[in-house]
């Protein structure tokens, strides 16, 4: 079965620079939610999505955005990096109508130096 | 504000060995309660969603149990393929579609062979 795809796996930047990952939910689902997860912690929710348009905002720093496009992709952008932002970042998605379980994808390990 | 609390942090099993994770939750009325596998450095993987109290639900050698105040996640007979860290989610009932999930910090199991 096809699952969610995160895009690119491992990233590196420097401080002050930005970043885009990229998240693909499984086809036909309608809602995307981002979290990240640091070294040894469980999973902080972000923001996530739901038919284009934002449902929910958890702790998303100012300096990051994100946004679903039509055909349910969604990116989140990154700017101003910090060394604290260096993290596991997952996408998971849901078919809101269905089921409210959210499968999660591989994650983009961004390294922020 | 949402709270997942699991017990123990860490254990420890022989093979064969059964025994019950914990997860103690509050929420402002109760969406569902997520149980999620985690490998190092991979996205949680989906075990079970429970929504009301006295619910059940098992695959293979695990079982998950919902109270009114925790939920349990039996393990019997376990392998060493089910170390992993297992972690405990809740989402509460705020009426929308694409809303948060707020992770417990998991407990992480190790089965000896």
């Amino acid at each position: 079965a096809a699952g969610v795809i995160q895009s690119p796996r491992h990233l590196i930047k420097e401080k002050r620079e930005t970043a885009t990952l990229k998240c693909y939910p499984i086809p036909r689902h309608d809602t995307v939610y981002w979290y990240q997860q640091g070294p040894g912690q469980d999973p902080q929710f972000l923001i996530s999505f739901y038919e284009k348009m934002q449902s929910d905002k958890g702790s998303i720093p100012d300096r990051f955005s994100a946004q679903q496009f039509s055909d349910y992709h969604s990116e989140l952008n990154m700017s101003s990096l910090e060394l604290g932002d260096s993290a596991l970042y997952f996408c998971a998605s849901s078919l809101a109508w269905l089921t409210d379980t959210q499968y999660f994808g591989p994650g983009t390990r961004l390294t922020v130096l | 504000e949402d709270q997942v609390t699991q017990s123990p942090e860490a254990l420890r099993l022989q093979e064969g060995e059964s025994s019950s994770l914990n997860c103690s939750y509050t929420v402002s009325g109760l969406r569902g309660l997520f149980w999620y596998r985690q490998d190092p450095g991979k996205g949680p993987e989906f075990l079970f969603t429970l929504y009301s109290a006295g619910e059940e639900k098992e695959k293979e050698r695990l079982k998950a149990t919902l109270t009114k105040k925790e939920s349990f996640l039996h393990i019997t007979a376990p392998k060493p393929e089910d170390s992993a860290t297992y972690l405990c989610a809740v989402q509460a009932l705020i009426g929308t579609s694409g809303s948060r999930l707020t992770f417990g910090e998991g407990t992480q199991l190790t089965v000896n062979p």
